[in-house]
């Protein structure tokens, strides 16, 4: 089962404008992840914030995470058209399995900027 | 190199074909990944290669067969398929060393359709 959700479902914005995105997830976490896909293709890693992290910045990108209520959001800052893409949180669970890491995603917010 | 490469970009097959579907890294990394995922949807964990060696195996059916023949190198073999089975097929690597964060890397995936 999924277990992150995000909110909103999808997002239009006018270029110049923040757009912020939530996550919420279910179970303990090592730690959790943003990634960002254009359509159809791969995905691309944006930000990781630790569970025992709060804030997390990186150039456009502000992540925060509350581990107490089990949520996470992404703002992007003066958007651009390019920022135009899906955007999933991913959980990176306690591990599960003797190596390798276990994202789950949760279900993405489509962000459309206009310019 | 920073890439992770997927063939063949897409793939058309019949219910009784068999294919395979191939992804390449040399970032040295330790962890390989199958993800399936359906259009307006997140990826889905199929399968989790550590070392070599199949580690994680989310009760995907077994007409999905994966092999990682070296630490580059992982494939899919594909057998009587089923037309739900269509999707994005994407690999991803990661470190999986210890005292990193694990963010995965993607290929551009593989659009998979099964008449």
């Amino acid at each position: 089962s999924q277990q992150g959700e995000e909110d909103p479902q999808a997002l239009s914005i006018q270029e110049g404008e923040n757009a912020t995105m939530n996550c919420s997830y279910k179970t303990s976490i090592n730690n959790l992840q943003w990634y960002r896909q254009n359509s159809g293709r791969g995905l691309v890693h944006l930000i990781l914030i630790r569970s025992n992290e709060r804030e997390k910045h990186s150039g456009r990108l502000r992540v925060t995470l509350d581990t107490s209520k089990k949520s996470s959001s992404l703002l992007i800052t003066a958007s651009r058209a390019a920022d135009t893409a899906s955007y999933f949180c991913a959980t990176d669970a306690i591990v599960v399995g003797e190596y390798g890491n276990k994202l789950v995603f949760g279900a993405g917010t489509i962000l459309r900027v206009k310019s | 190199d920073t890439e992770v490469t997927q063939t063949p970009k897409h793939l058309v097959m019949g219910m009784t074909n068999k294919k395979s579907l191939k992804c390449e890294q040399h970032m040295g990394h330790r962890a390989m990944y199958w993800y399936k995922q359906k259009a307006k949807k997140p990826p889905e964990l199929m399968f989790v290669y550590s070392y070599e060696k199949l580690s994680i195996n989310e009760s995907v059916p077994s007409r999905f067969s994966p092999e990682c023949p070296n630490s580059s190198l992982l494939n899919l073999h594909l057998h009587a398929l089923q037309p739900e089975d269509s999707a994005l097929y994407l690999c991803a690597s990661s470190p999986w060393t210890s005292g990193r964060e694990n963010e995965q890397f993607f290929g551009p995936g593989t659009r998979l359709t099964v008449l």
